[in-house]
């Protein structure tokens, strides 16, 4: 079973560009999270999807952010336009059920803003 | 409303030594806990689970930890450190069952430095 796949890896941008994250999760899960981690902080929940429907979008920084999973498979968070504070590091998560008893995460995508 | 504190952000012990995270978590609800690691330039990878069976509960890598609602902890341990074992070490919390998703709170992180 493959993993969830996050790309690119890394990504380093100007600040006022835009980027695009994309998130393949495990195929099956209707479940779908992003996470983020700002430098020296915690991981902060952004946004979850169940199947192409945003379920809870509360941890969402502002409106320069828009994610969005169209046909429920994979998903992209884009910011535009980018900030200094945006930079971190992007987690993705997919999920098959909402209990809570497992998710299984990505490599995440280290994200620059210069 | 839930939360988690991670005592110590970076921890440093001899290789064969005993490993202590600490991790205490607040919620309205009985939670569901996590560990999770991140290797260097890796994902998060689950150590192990909490899901309101047994409180004592075993991971991958000799990793347990204990679900103590007294206290409301719950504390990572191993035996003996490996070099291996080098990595940040991440505790969380979710409600589970709840309308909203199950979204995890996440502590700000425990990294550890194993020393030969």
């Amino acid at each position: 079973e493959a993993g969830v796949t996050q790309f690119p890896s890394h990504s380093v941008i100007e600040k006022g560009q835009t980027v695009t994250l994309r998130c393949d999760p495990i195929s099956g899960h209707d479940n779908l999270y992003w996470y983020r981690r700002v430098m020296g902080k915690e991981i902060k929940f952004l946004l979850h999807f169940v199947k192409e429907s945003k379920q809870d979008e509360s941890g969402m920084p502002n409106n320069r952010f828009l994610a969005e999973r169209t046909g429920g498979t994979y998903s992209t968070l884009k910011v535009q336009p980018a900030e200094l504070e945006d930079s971190g590091v992007y987690f993705c998560a997919s999920s098959q059920d909402r209990q809570g008893n497992g998710y299984t995460f990505g490599s995440g995508t280290r994200l620059t803003v210069v | 409303a839930q939360s988690v504190t991670q005592l110590g952000s970076h921890v440093s012990v001899s290789e064969g030594a005993l490993v202590l995270l600490r991790c205490n978590y607040s919620s309205s609800v009985p939670p569901y806990l996590f560990w999770y690691v991140q290797y260097p330039n890796q994902g998060l990878q689950l150590l192990l689970k909490y899901t309101s069976a047994a409180t004592l509960v075993k991971g991958i890598n000799g990793f347990e930890a204990e679900f103590k609602k007294s206290e409301t902890s719950f504390h990572l341990t191993k035996p003996s450190a490996h070099m291996s074992d080098a990595a940040e070490y991440f505790c969380a919390v979710t409600q589970p069952f709840k309308a909203a998703g199950n979204k995890l709170t996440f502590g700000g992180g425990t990294r550890v430095l194993v020393k030969p």
